[in-house]
């Protein structure tokens, strides 16, 4: 079975400074993995995935990720966050063992304070 | 632009009384889900189908049933909404395949009185 930890269930951040969200899965295959943002009452939206290859994975408004096999660990990071930046933030999983769902971590919030 | 449609965005309905919520989709995915998200939570997966092929998840209660009666178009039925069902309804699409990443649409939030 897969699962997904996100380690911060709150971040409150001050603008312009960097942020690091943290995650970390567990399964015994192959997995693929998404960090999706979500704002207020709207639906997911993909910030960046890894499927396979570079290791440092670049996605939109400015995130990135990097993903780490030894340490079974997928964090997103940004230099520097706006005010927009404040939503949840959700890391999945998925492998072809699970049927390609995806399974998610608990979510991270995060605060961009001025 | 291709995407994904949730209708209504919010419902509201009364206890026991059915309820309808419907997705569609002008990606042409194979794969259609619907999650169930209730505050400050991730999503939950209800129920996907892939084509024709429905796939219910084991703890999805009965009370919950969808229908695809073509690619576009996935609705949720519930058919005896309690207090506890209050909550945002998910839809989204995927092509299939490994690492098919999911387009997800605006969701409904649907109110029990």
């Amino acid at each position: 079975a897969q699962s997904v930890t996100q380690l911060d269930s709150q971040v409150p951040v001050f603008e312009e400074a960097p942020v690091e969200l943290r995650c970390n899965y567990s399964s015994s295959v192959s997995v693929y993995l998404f960090w999706y943002v979500q704002y207020p009452n709207q639906g997911l939206q993909l910030l960046l995935k890894y499927l396979s290859g570079s290791t440092l994975v670049k996605g939109i408004n400015g995130f990135e990720a990097e993903f780490n096999k030894s340490q079974t660990s997928f964090h997103l990071r940004k230099p520097s966050v706006h005010i927009s930046d404040t939503a949840e933030y959700f890391c999945a999983v998925s492998s072809a063992a699970a049927g390609n769902k995806l399974t998610f971590g608990g979510g991270t919030r995060v605060l961009v304070k001025p | 632009d291709a995407m994904v449609i949730q209708n209504p965005r919010y419902q509201v309905t009364q206890f026991g009384k059915p309820v309808t919520l419907s997705c569609s989709q002008t990606l042409n995915h194979n794969v259609m889900y619907w999650y169930q998200q209730k505050s400050s939570q991730a999503p939950k997966l209800l129920f996907h189908y892939y084509d024709k092929d429905f796939n219910n998840e084991a703890d999805t209660p009965d009370n919950f049933q969808s229908r695809r009666p073509n690619t576009s178009f996935c609705f949720l039925d519930i058919r005896s909404p309690g207090l506890g069902d209050a909550a945002m309804y998910l839809c989204a699409t995927s092509r299939g395949g490994l690492g098919g990443e999911q387009y997800f649409g605006p969701g409904t939030r649907l109110t029990v009185t």
